[in-house]
């Protein structure tokens, strides 16, 4: 089945210490997003990716990093730095089929995040 | 600026009623796309509908249907006949005006429960 996969489901994590989110999709998209999303709130972006091997900031990207070495990854890493991390992380690809116009973004199941 | 609203932050129904949620939205494209998603309890971000801005036409499919109307710069979303699967937080989202990326910017989301 083609989808996107992000694991762990859960993750703890103690202050101080960096951790790395997977992120994995097998529908062929060029294009990768990583979202947060707090409590009763919408979805923020951190960063995305529209090719391999490029990756831009989106809204809050201080204290996280990716890497997309591969069309099919897109893992990030919450750095000791993010002063606030424990949250819902999101993972989503869209094909990039248009030369204009905004493609639909796919969904991965997510990752909670705990900062003990 | 672009901007989503989603004023009503959380709806609680009877089964079998019909119930609207309702989006507005800001923008100074004159070619946009607006999204619905459906978040389960699970987490997981279900994509519902693309419209683009020059399509008007109202949607339906099965129980659900979008009412897209320019003059009010609105994008509701009905649902008829409620059914318990129903409850789940509602997401309307706006193409950013960079939309090379496929970026878009989400509401924050209404709350929908359905009381058997």
């Amino acid at each position: 089945d083609g989808g996107i996969t992000q694991s762990p489901k859960y993750l703890f994590r103690k202050e101080g210490q960096n951790v790395t989110l997977s992120c994995e999709q097998n529908l062929n998209h060029d294009a990768m997003y990583w979202y947060r999303q707090d409590p009763g709130q919408g979805l923020r972006l951190i960063y995305y990716s529209q090719i391999v091997n490029d990756f831009q900031k989106g809204d809050i990207a201080e204290g996280y990093s990716v890497s997309r070495e591969k069309k099919e990854s897109f893992p990030l890493t919450v750095t000791s730095a993010q002063k606030n991390p424990t949250a819902f992380y999101l993972c989503a690809s869209s094909p990039r089929t248009r030369t204009s116009g905004t493609d639909t973004q796919y969904f991965g199941p997510g990752t909670r995040l705990t900062v003990l | 600026a672009q901007k989503v609203t989603q004023a009503q932050t959380e709806i609680s129904v009877v089964e079998k009623e019909d119930v609207t949620l309702d989006c507005v939205y800001e923008t100074r494209d004159t070619t946009y796309y607006l999204f619905w998603y459906k978040q389960p309890p699970s987490g997981e971000l279900v994509f519902l509908i693309r419209r683009n801005s020059f399509d008007e036409q109202n949607e339906i499919s099965g129980r659900y249907s979008w009412n897209f109307q320019k003059s009010t710069s609105s994008f509701n979303f009905t649902i008829t006949a409620s059914q318990v699967v129903d409850s789940a937080v509602y997401f309307c989202a706006l193409s950013e005006h960079d939309s090379s990326a496929s970026k878009i910017i989400f509401g924050s989301g209404t709350r929908l429960s359905i009381r058997p």
